[in-house]
């Protein structure tokens, strides 16, 4: 049974680009999560989608966009980049937006020069 | 605004010995608390939850125990064992409102846990 998968796992960008990373939940799984890791600190919320709609958000700018498709898999998309931005980017899945059964994907390590 | 404190950045413990791990939160609204494992190059894996309703649960060699007046938590490892080395992240939910299904999570503590 898969789990969360998320790719690309490494992605290098300039400054003033945009990137998209892309989540498939774990199966049976409908919401996903969206977390920001930057180095040495906790991972912070970003947003959530659930029912293809984004049902809360964190304290990240407009620059941070989302999108889930009907076979629940998720897109984060982040334009304007800027080196601050480089982090590891973490989806979880779960069902009808718990937290029992959290699943984190591995990763994608977004660096931005 | 850190809701979620670990306030310990490493540990460092023998083979065979207990390794504690704390954990601080502010929020009273806070009703369920997990525990997750992260080694390098993977995302967080889930290790062991409590609600609030409980102030202690247990799963093997893994014990978590909360104190709701305190509003700290601990997880302890006995023993402890080489495998157990990654980053500890003590997380937090609402499980009901608005904040329903996102974590609020520690900035980690790294164990370490020698021969």
């Amino acid at each position: 049974d898969a789990g969360v998968t998320q790719s690309p796992t490494h992605l290098i960008k300039t400054r003033g680009q945009q990137v998209t990373l892309r989540c498939s939940p774990k199966s049976g799984h409908d919401t996903v999560s969206w977390y920001q890791q930057a180095l040495g600190q906790g991972p912070q919320f970003i947003f959530q989608y659930y029912e293809e709609e984004e049902r809360q958000r964190g304290n990240f700018p407009d620059r941070f966009s989302g999108h889930q498709f009907p076979n629940y898999s998720s897109e984060l998309n982040v334009n304007a980049l800027l080196l601050g931005d480089s982090a590891l980017y973490l989806c979880a899945s779960s069902f009808r937006q718990g937290v029992y059964g959290y699943t984190f994907g591995s990763g994608t390590r977004l660096t931005v020069v | 605004d850190q809701q979620v404190k670990q306030n310990s950045p490493s540990l460092s413990v023998q083979e065979g010995r207990i390794s504690i791990l704390n954990c601080d939160y502010t929020n009273s609204m806070f009703d369920y608390f997990l525990w997750y494992k992260k080694y390098p190059a993977e995302g967080p894996t889930f290790l062991i939850s409590i609600s609030s309703i409980k102030d202690k649960n247990e799963d093997g060699r893994f014990t978590v125990f909360l104190n709701k007046s305190a509003k700290h938590l601990s997880l302890h490892i006995v023993p402890s064992q080489p495998g157990d080395s990654a980053v500890y992240f003590c997380a937090a939910s609402k499980d009901r409102g608005s904040t329903l299904g996102r974590l609020y999570f520690g900035r980690g503590t790294q164990l370490t846990v020698w021969p």
